[in-house]
């Protein structure tokens, strides 16, 4: 079965940095690329951070620029999100998720994790 | 404020039928899939549907999508109680280079 764990959250202060982990099994990992979802408290969804296969393709969503930082690593079956300066915004529940690519279309979220809550409060 | 905009709320009865919208823009609908996910509270979400119609395996086919321009539209019928969640349309912006969503839609089966 494909499982995704997330783990690394936790109450840190504004201006304090986070690193997020992701653990994969079930599938071959570094054939998929990946992705940061993140929601606040009582919010909707938010797209943070996808990265290809072998790390040469990266982007991030404009509110998180410059601050975060995605990585992975094939043999680890591993992803990671560095979240330096953090903001009380920066408040979630964060996900990650594997891109699957169709005949069609990539970046289809087909698997989730169970999700990691970061709180940034003092 | 979202990037793809659904309507906050939807409701129907049991057995009945509902629609969800999701409008979004020359960048992102207009020219690329739509993904519909499923979230129940306290969960991650899930994937409905993708490619604007097709449902992964075990979903069943009374969920459906489609697409128009620079919408979609996701459809539920027979509706069960079980179906109570939040529903979210995605798809990628090819402008911004990001993954966006809609603000999700809580859909009460009454």
């Amino acid at each position: 079965d494909v499982q995704l764990a997330e783990s690394g959250g936790g109450l840190v202060q504004p201006g304090g940095s986070l690193r997020l982990s992701c653990a994969t099994s079930g599938f071959t990992f570094s054939t998929y690329d990946m992705n940061w979802v993140r929601q606040a408290p009582g919010k909707g969804l938010e797209w943070v951070s996808y990265i290809s296969t072998f790390s040469n393709t990266i982007y991030y969503a404009d509110s998180v620029k410059g601050r975060f930082t995605v990585s992975r690593d094939n043999a680890k079956n591993s992803l990671y999100l560095q979240m330096n300066s953090l903001r009380d915004e920066d408040t979630a529940i964060y996900y990650c998720a594997r891109a699957y690519c169709s005949s069609s279309s990539c970046h289809i979220l087909d698997y989730w994790g169970q999700g990691s809550l970061v709180t940034v409060s003092s | 404020q979202s990037v793809l905009t659904q309507p906050p709320s939807v409701s129907a009865a049991p057995g009945q039928k509902v629609t969800i919208s999701c409008s979004g823009s020359s960048s992102n609908i207009g020219i690329n899939y739509v993904y519909w996910y499923q979230q129940f509270p306290g969960t991650a979400p899930k994937l409905l549907i993708y490619d604007n119609n097709k449902r992964p395996s075990g979903i069943p086919d009374r969920f459906s999508g489609s697409k128009s321009g620079t919408s979609a539209t996701l459809g539920i019928t027979g509706l069960q109680t079980g179906d109570e969640a939040d529903y979210y349309c995605g798809t990628w912006d090819s402008s911004l280079s990001a993954g966006v969503f809609g603000g999700g839609t809580k859909l009460t089966v009454l």
